[in-house]
């Protein structure tokens, strides 16, 4: 009864390096989707995914990639790490049906030093 | 790109009180769906209440109820009965067709015992 989880929730990585946050949901949501979250700008959209091998970019992709091979997992790769990086991320996954409301992992807090 | 506006980052209530977070937005749509979301300081996204613009009647939870002004593209939160669990930042967000959600800079609500 997991729903969405992320992995690591905290993590400090230097300039330059390559990281993967991870996600992923039990309730075999279609849609999934990245956002960043920093002071006075709210919840940005990085990337989203319609169903596995299918993604789309967000308001804010750039350097950044995701892949999206079983409906479950959705991880997220910053490929060679900036300090505007900084910020926390939230995974989320969503219904098809009804409103389409999403529903938020507990976030991972990434520092970039 | 669409547009959610929260005009103010920070309010206060105090306990049993009633107090109301404002919303606009902008679209050229008929039928669109609006949201509330509450972040604790645990960062959990939470989704408080849902609307449809096509739904004439205001959506009601428990203590949280919404006044849906389709005309005026306006969507404030309600909270009766303040309660200090209630602490937290609120984030009105907006969909049209398709799945991508628009979120608001956010409100930070303070109830004060």
């Amino acid at each position: 009864d997991a729903g969405i989880t992320q992995s690591p929730r905290y993590k400090i990585t230097e300039t330059g390096r390559q990281v993967t946050l991870m996600c992923h949901q039990t309730w075999s949501h279609s849609y999934m989707f990245w956002y960043r979250q920093d002071l006075g700008h709210g919840l940005r959209l990085i990337y989203y995914s319609a169903a596995a091998d299918i993604t789309d970019k967000g308001e804010v992709p750039d350097g950044y990639v995701v892949s999206r091979s079983k409906t479950e997992n959705f991880p997220l790769t910053l490929e060679s790490a900036t300090r505007s990086q900084t910020s926390v991320y939230f995974c989320a996954s969503g219904r098809v049906t009804g409103y389409h409301e999403q529903y938020f992992g507990p976030g991972t807090r990434l520092t970039v030093t | 790109a669409q547009t959610v506006t929260q005009s103010q980052p920070e309010m206060s209530v105090q306990e049993a009180e009633t107090v109301t977070l404002s919303c606009t937005y902008d679209t050229s749509e008929s039928n669109y769906y609006l949201f509330w979301y509450k972040q604790p300081p645990s960062r959990q996204m939470i989704l408080v209440i849902r609307q449809e613009a096509y739904k004439q009647q205001n959506a009601t939870e428990n203590r949280f109820s919404v006044n849906f002004q389709k005309a005026a593209k306006s969507f404030s939160l309600k909270i009766s009965d303040s309660q200090l669990g209630d602490t937290a930042m609120y984030f009105c967000a907006f969909r049209e067709t398709g799945n991508q959600f628009y979120f608001g800079t956010g409100t930070s609500l303070t109830v004060i015992p």
